[in-house]
């Protein structure tokens, strides 16, 4: 059966750190890849989502990025944290045209 | 574009009271809809989804959702809720490679 994992769980950083969030996926191959953002009392923000190696689609202008190095490895990345990147990281994966599961997500704080 | 429209960012109920949450979605092609749930800081899972068979579709956790074309809805329903009921309901439908979210819908159950 197929698994996802994304780590760290929880993440505490200050403003202007890097960031890595990473996720695999494991019992499939060439999955659709994707990064969700849940701030605080808001809903789900598509971030980037991913067709296959170092193909990038990115949703929303910010100050994050994603790469995706390998078939069934996402990560979410950014060089200077702002406040504002505060939330609820979700990474998900679906067969092309099939429904989307999502990992456990990973808590990160900007201070 | 495709979209959905959760009405009620809050629903609360009696514990054995009926649950009703609402979605109503706009697409350009025959939608393919799916309803996630969220316990407290976990990832999302899928309760249940409407490819275009059944328009009566059965969830986990004794869950459903009837896919109304008139009306251009997929309300959740569950007739008896219980205390683990307690949760953030998403609606969502699929676009082209990603699934658009709508803002969800806490949902409270009072013993």
């Amino acid at each position: 059966s197929q698994t996802i994992h994304q780590w760290p769980a929880t993440l505490v950083q200050p403003v202007g750190s890097p960031l890595s969030l990473e996720c695999t996926v494991e019992g499939t191959s060439n999955p659709n890849l994707y990064w969700y953002r849940q701030a605080a009392g808001r809903g789900l923000q598509l971030l980037f989502y991913s067709v296959g190696i170092g193909q990038i689609s990115s949703e929303v202008p910010q100050n994050l990025s994603a790469s995706r190095p390998q078939d069934r490895q996402f990560i979410l990345s950014s060089k200077k944290l702002l406040l504002s990147d505060s939330g609820f990281y979700l990474c998900a994966w679906s067969v092309p045209g099939g429904t989307i599961y999502f990992g456990e997500g990973s808590w990160l704080t900007v201070v | 574009a495709q979209s959905v429209t959760q009405l009620g960012s809050h629903v609360s109920v009696s514990e054995g009271a009926l649950v009703l949450l609402r979605c109503n979605y706009s697409s350009s092609v025959p939608p393919y809809l799916f309803w996630y749930v969220q316990y407290p800081n976990q990832g999302l899972q899928l309760l249940l989804k409407y490819t275009s068979a059944a328009t009566l579709v059965k969830g986990i956790n004794g869950f459903e959702a009837e896919f109304k074309k008139s009306e251009t809805s997929f309300h959740l329903t569950k007739p008896s809720a219980h205390m683990s009921d307690a949760a953030e309901y998403f609606c969502a439908v699929r676009g082209t490679d990603k699934l658009i979210f709508g803002t969800g819908t806490r949902l409270q159950v009072f013993p």
